[in-house]
């Protein structure tokens, strides 16, 4: 049972212009959103985050846009740049979740020059 | 310096036998965690420590054993290796088990794979 869902295995974007990386999610409990992003044999590595009070966050080229009505959150990164290439993930977490996040499959991006 | 390290990155062994991953942190978390990094690349919890305490066990077959000597290293010993046990094994921390505050650092993962 895939409570947090990331339909698109992959996404090529041209260099310069926006990525918009999406995932839909089940549990209406979820009440955090972080994003990860992975390089090849690397870990994750924290991108940017979001809770349900707010419905945007911005932190420089990126920000995460939340839809609570339509459990529907959106990553842009705008402009694309060859360095954003890598698997990025979702993930949520209850509020009082210490210790869990349940993680979407991932979405490859390819930012083509 | 690696902030979360783990040994070896790649594992190829039998069927049957029993191995280990070892974790270590540097950066002073009392929380670590093990990942497990499946075919289709979901990541799903295993097991997490904080200070040394067992606080997630998730459905894991008990072939798997964590051990935690201080609250800086997290070890995994795998019995009996199945073939479905094949992955990507990832060991994390974070301060305090505040993983939405988004602080989940991730060491590089550990290939392991069962012939």
């Amino acid at each position: 049972d895939q409570q947090v869902k990331q339909n698109s295995p992959s996404l090529s974007v041209q260099e310069g212009r926006i990525s918009i990386l999406n995932c839909d999610y089940t549990n209406s409990m979820f009440d955090y959103f972080l994003w990860y992003k992975k390089y090849p044999a690397e870990g994750p590595t924290f991108l940017i985050s979001i809770s349900s009070i707010k419905d945007k966050n911005e932190d420089g080229r990126f920000t995460v846009f939340l839809n609570k009505s339509a459990k529907h959150l959106s990553l842009h990164i705008v402009p694309s740049q060859p360095g954003d290439s890598a698997v990025y993930f979702c993930a949520a977490s209850p509020l009082d979740g210490n210790y869990q996040l349940i993680w979407g499959a991932g979405t490859k991006l390819i930012i083509k020059p | 310096d690696t902030a979360v390290s783990q040994t070896p990155k790649y594992l190829v062994t039998q069927m049957g036998n029993d191995k280990s991953i070892k974790c270590e942190q540097n950066l002073g978390h009392d929380t670590m965690y093990w990942y497990k990094q499946d075919s289709k690349k979901f990541l799903k919890i295993m097991f997490s420590y904080n200070n040394k305490e067992l606080i997630i066990n998730e459905t894991v077959p008990n072939r798997f054993s964590p051990k935690s000597p201080d609250k800086a290293h997290l070890n995994l010993h795998i019995n009996s290796l199945e073939l479905g046990d094949s992955a990507v094994y990832f060991c994390a921390s974070s301060q305090q088990g505040k993983v939405y505050t988004g602080e989940l650092f991730f060491g590089e993962g550990s290939r392991l794979t069962v012939l």
